[in-house]
């Protein structure tokens, strides 16, 4: 398997612009999260889905921030519109054994988004 | 707030010495914690995890201690090589919870 895969892996725009991130999990993982990493607060966990359906959602910051799971293999995390502060590196990751999982999550690469 | 601290953002240290790195937590009911490991460009991977009925952990050169009392676990790791260079982020995740807290990471860079 690929794992987890994200893109773009760089991402630079323009306050205000709409901006989609987006996320392939690992094929057979039932969870999947989105986290968010700066200096100041390291890895915020922003919402996490479970086959397809989100959990939780308290971790998203306002509503400018919106996710989807479409379908098992794909989800996007889309901020509209886009400030300045957003600026931060976004990771996708996936689980097949659940929440606590064990052996932790599975991360992709991550997505550095730049608002200026 | 964080629940989970680590204060060092960086420590330094010499090829073939120890390595600790440091963790906090407040909550009492955090009873698993892990550490990953992150290169730069890429995500945290799994390297090491603890329960709270245990007190060390050990895989190899890397061995987690946890102190309840103190709310406080560590990550030693001996002999420290230079590929461990890269920033160490732990985690925390209580029974009850719906997630994993993690802690703002430490840059780890071993000195050949």
């Amino acid at each position: 398997d690929a794992g987890v895969i994200q893109s773009p892996r760089h991402e630079v725009t323009e306050m205000g612009q709409e901006v989609t991130l987006r996320c392939k999990p690992i094929s057979g993982h039932d969870y999947l999260f989105w986290y968010r990493q700066t200096m100041m607060r390291g890895l915020e966990l922003l919402i996490y889905f479970n086959n397809n359906v989100p959990i939780d959602d308290s971790g998203m910051p306002e509503d400018r921030f919106s996710a989807k799971m479409p379908n098992a293999s794909f989800s996007t995390l889309k901020i509209q519109p886009s400030e300045p502060r957003d600026s931060a590196v976004y990771f996708c990751a996936s689980s097949f054994t659940g929440v606590r999982a064990n052996y932790g999550y599975t991360f992709g690469s991550g997505t550095r988004l730049t608002v200026v | 707030d964080q629940q989970v601290k680590q204060n060092s953002p960086s420590l330094s240290v010499q090829e073939g010495r120890i390595s600790i790195l440091n963790c906090d937590y407040t909550n009492s009911m955090f009873d698993y914690f892990l550490w990953y490991k992150k290169y730069p460009a890429e995500g945290p991977t799994f390297l090491i995890s603890i329960s709270s009925i245990k007190d060390k952990n050990e895989d190899g050169r890397f061995t987690v201690f946890l102190n309840k009392s103190a709310k406080h676990l560590s990550l030693h790791i001996v002999p420290s090589q230079p590929g461990d260079s890269a920033v160490y982020f732990c985690a925390a995740s209580s029974y009850t919870g719906n997630q994993f807290y993690f802690g703002t990471g430490t840059s780890l860079t071993v000195i050949p």
